[in-house]
């Protein structure tokens, strides 16, 4: 069974600040995607990485997929209170294309 | 990105009843859907695997008889909550892969508020 261990579990932080989100595992994943969900909603993809060491940007949010494709960070730079929200991290591995989920990790940026 | 559209997006309904919930890839094909359910603040815990035109693939613990799954076409994948009591409240979300587009990921509906009374 592949486990995806995802750190830290809440986070409450002030706009401005900087934040990582980790997800690590000993297993290897053919991808690891990120994504974002507010409450009442289902989660939005955000970015999907492939190849081992992969950096990806999506505005102030940089995405790295680690050298053995076990463990993936994501970095947001200056938080806003839009933010805010259930950050997922899944990984893809097994057969028939399911994700195993992280336990996500509950971001708050307070204004 | 692909679209997935689930309804409704929440249902009350009374213990002993039953509730359909519909999950649709609007923009794409999806030869594979995902049911997820979701206690509040946590993580998607993978319910079944849907697979058009044959009998979905059961997580362990999951009852297949309560949780009925159809995937009749390659854009419709039903959720029927049969029998349904207090503690089947939940958040039911779907996911379906779309494999041509970009980026490549998975694509979740709204998800479903069930309340059971």
């Amino acid at each position: 069974t592949q486990l995806l261990e995802q750190s830290p579990q809440f986070l409450s932080i002030q706009e401005g600040e900087n934040l990582t989100v980790y997800c690590n595992s000993s297993s290897v994943f053919s991808s690891l995607q990120w994504y974002r969900q507010e409450p009442g909603e289902g989660p939005v993809l955000l970015v999907t990485v492939v190849t081992g060491g992969e950096v990806k940007k999506l505005k102030r949010l940089t995405f790295q997929f680690g050298d053995a494709r076990k463990d993936s960070s994501l970095h947001i730079t200056a938080a806003q209170p839009g933010d805010t929200g259930l950050y997922l991290c899944a990984g893809e591995g097994g057969s028939n294309y399911k994700l195993t989920f992280g336990k996500g990790t509950l971001l708050t940026v307070n204004p | 990105g692909a679209v997935v559209s689930q309804h409704p997006s929440w249902v009350i309904c009374k213990s002993g009843t039953s509730v359909k919930i519909e999950c649709r890839s609007l923009d794409f094909q999806a030869t594979t859907m995902f049911w997820y359910r979701q206690f509040p603040k946590q993580s998607l815990m993978l319910m079944a695997t849907s697979n058009e035109g044959s009998k979905a693939t059961y997580e362990q613990g999951v009852e297949k008889d309560k949780f009925l799954i159809n995937h009749a076409s390659l854009t419709l994948s039903t959720l029927t909550v049969t029998s349904a009591h207090p503690e089947d409240s939940s958040f039911y979300i779907c996911s379906a892969r779309d494999f041509q587009g970009s980026p490549f990921g998975a694509f979740f509906g709204q998800g479903t508020r069930l309340t059971v009374v």
